[in-house]
């Protein structure tokens, strides 16, 4: 399968500060990248849809000018978690691939303190 | 749009007893159906998978899930749970629609008893 990273793993920031994290494709060739938010004790939240050449498209609900993605080219996105506050706090992961061949990055933990 | 249930926020099993895990999903087309298990402060890791081809489906460490169209079920078993096999554990769907998007269910968290 697709080797997937994601950078930062973890990061913590002060209130107000804006965090950008990257998913890094090493092998396969994305055309579309996933961005999910996932809260302590809760399930994978979709948060938009990352396409490559095009603005993201948005869950309801999702800010798009706090959560910007920049999806640069086909093995790289990115999402700025724009002046981060406490309750922005979460694990975000990134997946990708086709809908049956899909591949999540590890995750990064985000600590806005 | 599709949707997925997992009925039982948490399951409690002793060693060697069975482990079912229960998803329900809902969805427009021919669905993709995931299960996934994430282990504390962890990422996702891929249990198995259903694809449309044969309906009862083998995973990794001794899992096996059976689609089951008729009730739009897409439940998790394991003959003999073992102590490592406690973790929190996510039944997913992907509908292809012109793009496709997967959505999880709440998860399950399962507990094995010594």
């Amino acid at each position: 399968g697709a080797v997937v990273s994601q950078h930062p793993s973890r990061v913590i920031c002060k209130s107000g500060t804006s965090v950008k994290i990257e998913c890094r494709s090493l092998d396969f060739q994305a055309t579309t990248m996933f961005w999910y938010r996932q809260f302590p004790k809760q399930s994978l939240m979709l948060m938009a849809t990352s396409n490559e050449g095009s603005k993201a498209t948005y869950e309801q609900g999702v800010e798009k000018d706090k959560f910007l993605i920049n999806h640069a080219s086909l093995t790289l996105s990115t999402l700025t978690v724009t002046s981060a506050h406490p309750e922005d706090s979460s694990f975000y992961i990134c997946l990708l691939g086709t809908n049956n061949e899909q591949f999540f990055g590890p995750g990064t933990r985000l600590t806005v303190l | 749009a599709q949707s997925v249930t997992q009925l039982g926020s948490h399951v409690s099993v002793s060693e060697g007893a069975l482990v079912l895990l229960r998803c329900n999903y809902s969805s427009s087309v021919p669905p993709y159906l995931f299960w996934y298990v994430q282990y504390p402060n962890q990422g996702l890791q891929l249990l198995l998978k259903y694809t449309s081809a044969a309906t009862l489906v083998k995973g990794i460490n001794g899992f096996e899930a059976e689609f089951k169209k008729s009730e739009t079920s897409f439940h998790l078993t394991k003959p003999s749970a073992h102590m490592s096999d406690a973790a929190e554990y996510f039944c997913a769907v992907t509908e292809n629609t012109g793009g496709f998007k997967t959505i999880f269910g709440a998860g399950t968290r399962l507990f094995v008893k010594a």
